[in-house]
């Protein structure tokens, strides 16, 4: 089965500084997708960027960027230039190609300080 | 705004009850997928209709059960309430199956078991 680990529980970062957020998984399939979903106090689930396992370049969505690993199974967040408007919960998640459904991690709090 | 609604956005009901939580995809969307997040099970794959027809099923327990309509909405009845079921109940659709479509989640609902 796959699962998904964000060994972080909370980050914090200086505003306008850069901050990354860990994320590892476990998988036996070559195919999948990978997921960063951002959860404001509104508890709005946001995407924030996705990746696909088959693609070799590292997805990159304006202020954010990812640093996917695939033979180490890892995909960490960058933020760059951080903003109070970042401060939320992040979720990494996982598609099982097979039926759709997404495998979210914990989650990680990030603050973002003045 | 995702272009996915949810009803109610708040519910509270006594343990024991049965509640229906209704969703209504974006405009043109054939998969709808259920999600619950508590702060013990964390953000959990529920179920995935398509077109009507149930695709996959994850953590669902046999008292909730769901179904897509006609007209593309669906909706996820749980019954025999327990405190425990207190979550927030996510809906969300995509274009279609397949995992090369994004997942647009709804607000949510907050359903809180007394």
């Amino acid at each position: 089965a796959q699962t998904v680990t964000q060994s972080q529980p909370e980050m914090s970062v200086q505003e306008a500084e850069t901050v990354t957020l860990s994320c590892t998984y476990d998988t036996s399939e070559s195919d999948y997708y990978l997921f960063w979903y951002k959860q404001p106090p509104s508890r709005q689930m946001i995407l924030v960027i996705r990746q696909e396992a088959y693609k070799q370049q590292n997805a990159t969505e304006n202020r954010f960027s990812v640093n996917f690993q695939k033979a180490a199974k890892s995909f960490s967040l960058k933020i760059s230039d951080s903003q109070l408007g970042d401060a939320a919960m992040y979720f990494c998640a996982y598609r099982v190609f097979s039926t759709d459904k997404l495998i979210f991690g914990t989650g990680t709090r990030l603050q973002v300080f003045p | 705004d995702s272009g996915v609604t949810q009803t109610p956005k708040h519910l509270i009901t006594a343990t024991g009850q049965r509640v229906t939580l209704r969703c209504s995809p974006r405009s043109g969307d054939l998969s709808v997928y259920w999600y619950q997040q508590s702060l013990d099970q964390g953000l959990q794959f529920l179920i995935q209709y398509y077109n009507g027809e149930e695709r996959a099923k994850g953590n669902i327990l046999e008292r909730f059960s769901a179904q897509q309509f006609p007209d593309l909405h669906s909706e996820l009845n749980l019954s025999s309430l327990e405190l425990g079921d207190s979550a927030l109940y996510f809906c969300a659709s995509s274009v279609s199956a397949g995992t090369s479509y994004e997942q647009y989640f709804g607000p949510g609902t907050r359903l809180t078991v007394t």
